[in-house]
């Protein structure tokens, strides 16, 4: 069974140029999470979608943050323009929410962001 | 609002013999999950044990068991047989009852195992 799909492993771009993160959930998650991973900050939700549709994005740093879920097998990540500050890991985490329960937030292997 | 602390930014230990990470946080609530991730150089982040607040028993899986003290806000994580492949960050966190996804994370500790 395939986890969770993240394209691309490693990306290095220019600021100012817009950056598109992909990713995959795990068939039949019906939860979707974009965090970001930097030393300085550690790990931070972004956003979580349900069911396709964003229920909490108060953790998108600003505008230049984009996030959509078309279906429910993809989502993307969106940066534009990049600054050299968004370098970091950024992690897709699916779940299957059944409930108010434990539900295990299955993560990919990350997208290593670089912006020189 | 909740917190994690993991106060040790390092830790090592040699090879077959056993390590404890610690862990502590803060909170109000009585219910409530609380996890221990491990995330190896391939930076994948992987679940290694989960503990529900509400139960008294300790959780363990395989070489991996939990000290949960719900009265002093603790919950250290235990590797016994430690094995070169146990060498990654581990990420403490917590997760509410009141909520289906938010994880509070704790900065992690890097381990270290000496051959």
């Amino acid at each position: 069974d395939a986890g969770v799909i993240q394209s691309p492993r490693h990306e290095v771009t220019e600021m100012g140029q817009e950056v598109t993160l992909r990713c995959k959930p795990i068939s039949g998650h019906n939860s979707l999470f974009w965090y970001r991973q930097t030393m300085m900050r550690g790990l931070e939700l972004l956003i979580y979608f349900n069911n396709n549709v964003p229920i909490d994005d108060s953790g998108m740093p600003e505008d230049r943050f984009s996030a959509k879920m078309p279906n429910a097998s993809f989502s993307t990540l969106k940066i534009q323009p990049s600054e050299p500050r968004d370098s970091a890991v950024y992690f897709c985490a699916s779940s299957l929410f059944v409930g108010p329960l434990y539900n295990e937030q299955f993560f990919g292997p990350g997208t290593r962001l670089t912006v020189l | 609002a909740q917190t994690v602390t993991q106060s040790q930014p390092e830790m090592s230990v040699q090879e077959a013999e056993t390590v404890t990470l610690s862990c502590t946080y803060d909170t109000s609530e009585s219910d409530y999950y609380l996890f221990w991730y491990k995330q190896p150089p391939s930076r994948q982040m992987i679940l290694v044990i989960r503990q529900e607040a509400y139960k008294q028993q300790n959780a363990t899986e395989n070489r991996f068991s939990v000290n949960f003290q719900k009265a002093a806000k603790s919950f250290s994580l235990k590797i016994s047989d430690s094995q070169l492949g146990d060498a990654a960050m581990y990420f403490c966190a917590y997760r509410s009852m009141d909520s289906n996804y938010q994880l509070i994370w704790g900065a992690g500790t890097k381990l270290i195992i000496k051959p």
